[in-house]
């Protein structure tokens, strides 16, 4: 079957630092993806990963380990518009299908 | 950055009618489109594979002639929900898979502004 885990909830505060990690088993692997999501609204892509290691762009940077099943999502100086759900996705092989995780919902506190 | 439309925004109707979701890809062509369905405080459940020119592909568990899905052309598919229930009340979202073109990042999906349907 298809498992993909990330913590429910965080917290943490303006101009902190946070990790969001990703675990995930899937029936293939053809890529990862990070999602932000406001109440409400639509996802919109962060990052793609698809090669092992870190990308960076700007607050936000997305590491990928295939070997582990594992990615995380690192924000850095946090504001308090990025308490949002970060979902974390994977693209499995065929069809260019993509399954998603639950979400994590990060509080950003003053 | 790419785009991706959704008609309407907002549906409210009555049990047992049918409701039409559109799903467009403004400024690329979308040879795969995606419909997922989330439900509150919920992720995305994938409904179903929507491929140009060919049937879609459902998810398991997912009725496939309560939800028809059209996929008609690179950048439009469609989504009608049949004799609607309240329990199909939901926040549905459709994505466009981006192949990549010049000047765009590759190989991702971009997602319309979902759909709230209400079913009374």
């Amino acid at each position: 079957g298809q498992n993909i885990d990330q913590p429910t909830e965080m917290t943490a505060t303006e101009g902190a630092i946070v990790q969001i990690n990703c675990t995930y088993q899937t029936s293939g692997f053809n890529g990862l993806f990070w999602y932000q999501q406001h109440a409400g609204e639509a996802p919109t892509f962060l990052s793609y990963n698809v090669l092992d290691g870190l990308e960076e762009k700007g607050r936000f940077s997305s590491f990928l380990s295939r070997s582990k099943g594992y990615s995380y999502l690192l924000l850095k100086e946090l504001q308090m518009k990025d308490s949002a759900s970060y979902l974390c996705a994977v693209r499995v092989t065929g069809g260019f299908k993509t399954i998603f995780g639950a979400g994590t919902r990060l509080f950003v506190k003053a | 950055g790419a785009v991706v439309s959704q008609h309407p925004s907002w549906v409210i109707c009555k049990s047992g009618t049918s409701v039409k979701i559109e799903c467009r890809s403004l400024d690329f062509q979308a040879t795969t489109m995606f419909w997922y369905r989330q439900f509150p405080k919920q992720s995305l459940m994938l409904m179903a594979t929507s491929n140009e020119g060919s049937k879609a592909t459902y998810e398991q568990g997912v009725e496939k002639d309560k939800f028809l899905i059209n996929h008609a052309s690179l950048t439009l598919s469609t989504l009608t929900v049949t004799s609607a229930h309240p329990e199909d009340s939901s926040f549905y979202i459709c994505s466009a898979r981006d192949p990549g073109t010049s000047g765009r990042a590759i190989e991702t999906q971009y997602f319309g502004p979902g759909t709230r349907l209400l079913v009374l």
